[in-house]
């Protein structure tokens, strides 16, 4: 069972570049994130679905645009990279729904961006 | 607005010694509360979590952690670490009738052979 599989792994990008990383789930899951991790910050919500067909802003939107492309994938992109984005992104699952929230989140190994 | 906060960045303790490691939430109603952990280059891997009924939960590798109402607390303890621990450790909140999950700045632990 793969569980939520994130690729790439790791990435570099130029300044002013664009990008999208991806991101499936197998587990049947109705609600699927995407946060950024840095040094002393914790996680931070990017974007998040609750179900297919659907997506809402999280703490720190701005730069990045998703796509719930279907119940198993959500992609994340950046559209004009900038050295702000450099940080490591999780994707995450949850089976949570509008009955059901007292589940947790199943997370990704990361991709690993730079932007220099 | 709700928030998690974890006051220790960095905690060291010598394999062997008993570990606390605390956590507080500010939110209007009890929350679903988790502690996760991540090892260097991984993802995160749930250790426990706390919906309801008895505040003292039990989570893998050892694990526990009691949620006290009055304190807004959710502190994880070990009794004795084994240098295998060594990792940063995430407690979050799943805020109820929502979809999101709010995490603190993580605690780094160190354990000293």
């Amino acid at each position: 069972n793969a569980g939520v599989t994130q690729t790439p792994k790791f990435q570099v990008l130029k300044t002013g570049q664009s990008m999208t990383l991806q991101c499936a789930q197998d587990m049947n899951h109705n609600s699927m994130y995407w946060y950024r991790q840095d040094p002393g910050m914790g996680l931070r919500l990017i974007y998040y679905s609750a179900s297919e067909g659907t997506t809402d802003k999280g703490e720190v939107p701005n730069g990045y645009n998703v796509s719930r492309l279907n119940k198993r994938e959500f992609s994340l992109r950046l559209e004009s990279a900038a050295p702000s984005q450099t940080s490591v992104y999780f994707c995450a699952s949850s089976p949570r729904s509008g009955g059901q929230s007292n589940t947790e989140a199943f997370f990704g190994q990361g991709t690993r961006l730079t932007v220099v | 607005a709700q928030s998690v906060t974890q006051p220790d960045i960095h905690i060291t303790v010598s394999e062997g010694a008993s570990l606390e490691l605390r956590c507080n939430y500010s939110y209007g109603a009890t929350p679903y509360l988790f502690w996760y952990v991540q090892s260097p280059g991984q993802g995160l891997q749930l250790l426990l979590k706390y919906f309801s009924g008895d505040t003292l939960v039990q989570g893998i590798k050892g694990f526990e952690a009691e949620f006290k109402r009055s304190q807004s607390s959710f502190n994880l303890r070990k009794p004795s670490v084994h240098w295998s621990d060594a990792a940063e450790y995430f407690c979050a909140v799943g805020a109820r009738g929502t979809y999101k999950y709010i995490f603190g700045t993580g605690t780094r632990l160190k354990v000293l052979a």
